[in-house]
């Protein structure tokens, strides 16, 4: 079975932009979540999708917003992007029946300049 | 709330001697417990996790961890370290009765020829 796949792998944005990121789970998983990874903060849940539906949110400003498609494909958009949204942003997927195991995939990487 | 510690940012090795990654957690409610391993430039891979049953988990490359309630830790353990497993580990804990992950710091290990 493949795994899970992150689009693109690297990207430089300018303070102000906007950037989509999206994430292909693994084949029969519904629940896709997203997390931001930095130095300062670490590892940091922003939101989960099940069945198209957000499920639970982190604690993150509205500029980060998500969306699930029916295909399960999820994709995360920042708006008007910051120096301190550089991060490496994961996505990860489960079947989203309970805790189970997350899978996730290798991050897209995010230069805000 | 549920949190994590992993003590020690930083833990060196000498190649074959012991590995000891150290994590608390504190949950209010019977926590799933995971260790996930991150190689340069990667996502995260799960090591091993511990549900319910059986208190000392095995899980890949060598690696098992210990639940102790009593304790509220999860450490880490491999009984001879290989240069492979030079890499940032994360320890974690779900959400309550929700599946995102909250994560410790993590540690990175450097193993030393």
């Amino acid at each position: 079975k493949a795994g899970v796949t992150q689009t693109p792998r690297y990207l430089i944005k300018t303070r102000g932009q906007q950037v989509t990121l999206s994430c292909s789970p693994i084949s029969g998983h519904r629940s896709v979540s997203w997390y931001q990874q930095t130095p300062g903060q670490g590892l940091q849940f922003l939101f989960e999708y099940f069945s198209e539906t957000q499920r639970n949110k982190g604690n993150f400003p509205g500029r980060f917003s998500g969306r699930q498609f029916s295909n399960s494909r999820s994709e995360m958009n920042v708006s008007t992007l910051e120096l301190g949204d550089s991060a490496l942003y994961l996505c990860a997927s489960t079947t989203g029946t309970g805790r189970e195991t997350q899978y996730f995939g290798p991050g897209t990487r995010l230069l805000v300049l | 709330a549920q949190s994590v510690t992993q003590l020690g940012s930083h833990v060196s090795v000498s190649e074959g001697a012991l590995v000891l990654l150290r994590c608390n957690y504190s949950s209010s409610v019977p926590p799933y417990l995971f260790w996930y391993v991150q190689y340069p430039n990667q996502g995260l891979q799960l090591l091993l996790k511990y549900t319910t049953g059986a208190t000392l988990v095995k899980g890949i490359n060598g690696f098992e961890a210990e639940f102790k309630k009593s304790e509220t830790s999860f450490h880490l353990t491999k009984p001879s370290a290989h240069m492979s497993d030079a890499a940032e580990y994360f320890c974690a804990v779900t959400r309550g009765s929700q599946g995102n992950l909250i994560f410790g710091k993590g540690t990175k290990l450097s193993v030393k020829p």
